[in-house]
């Protein structure tokens, strides 16, 4: 096991709500990154959070949003959610911003309908 | 931006033969190239990484080797068993802030008692 834990495990919204998913990283590290995987796909990077703040984002549209908190734990916000939203989300921690070595939790499974 | 290709999508070994996956990546600036194995219901586990500076790495029963002139990079698993059997991810990753990690399409590895 990583030490990096994820909730909830599995999620149903609608088209249309809010989610909100939330990580703990691993004890140590400060960098948190956030990740999309579709059903049968490699992950694609959402962004990333260094001392609670945006440090790189990948190609995903503003509704999705985040958080980092003082105790380094993150928060994946979703608005106005999509059919195409449904995945896999993997947050991922490393021990620095300039780390290339991700450790991954077990990742939250969102359904839309 | 980065891109990498991964074959072959499935693969099937008997247990005891050896399996080899296959990568490669576009953009001469990636500098780190992680393998994941993931699990049915899991977040991606790092197996093993490669740094650009190193041409081969083992593990116990796996290897990756990288070929920076040619820009790809191999995955090795000898006398595979079935608990090998997973989807592994190669990823690749360049220098920068948020060092954010670019996946393959995922290997579907079936090992046969």
């Amino acid at each position: 096991e990583t030490g990096v834990t994820q909730s909830p495990t599995h999620l149903i919204k609608t088209r249309g709500q809010q989610v909100t998913l939330r990580c703990s990283s691993q004890s140590g590290h400060n960098t948190v990154s956030w990740y999309q995987q579709a059903l049968g796909q490699g992950p694609q990077f959402i962004f990333q959070y260094y001392r609670e703040e945006e440090n790189g984002r990948g190609n995903f549209p503003p509704r999705f949003s985040g958080l980092q908190f003082p105790n380094y734990s993150s928060e994946l916000n979703v608005n106005a959610l999509e059919l195409d939203d449904s995945a896999l989300y993997l947050c991922a921690s490393t021990l620095g911003a300039g780390d290339a070595l991700q450790y991954f939790g077990p990742g939250t499974r969102l359904t839309v309908l | 931006g980065e891109n990498v290709e991964q074959h072959p999508s499935t693969l099937s070994v008997q247990e005891g033969d050896s399996a080899v996956i296959k990568c490669t990546y576009s953009d001469s600036a990636s500098n780190y190239f992680p393998w994941y194995k993931q699990e049915l219901g899991k977040g991606p586990q790092l197996i093993i990484d490669i740094r650009s500076n190193v041409g081969e790495k083992k593990d116990q029963r796996i290897a990756v080797t990288l070929n920076k002139t040619a820009k790809h990079f191999s995955l090795h698993i000898t006398e595979t068993q079935p608990e090998d059997s997973a989807v592994y991810f190669c990823a690749a990753s360049m220098v920068g802030s948020a060092r954010q990690l670019t996946f393959g399409s995922g290997t579907q590895l079936t090992v046969l008692p």
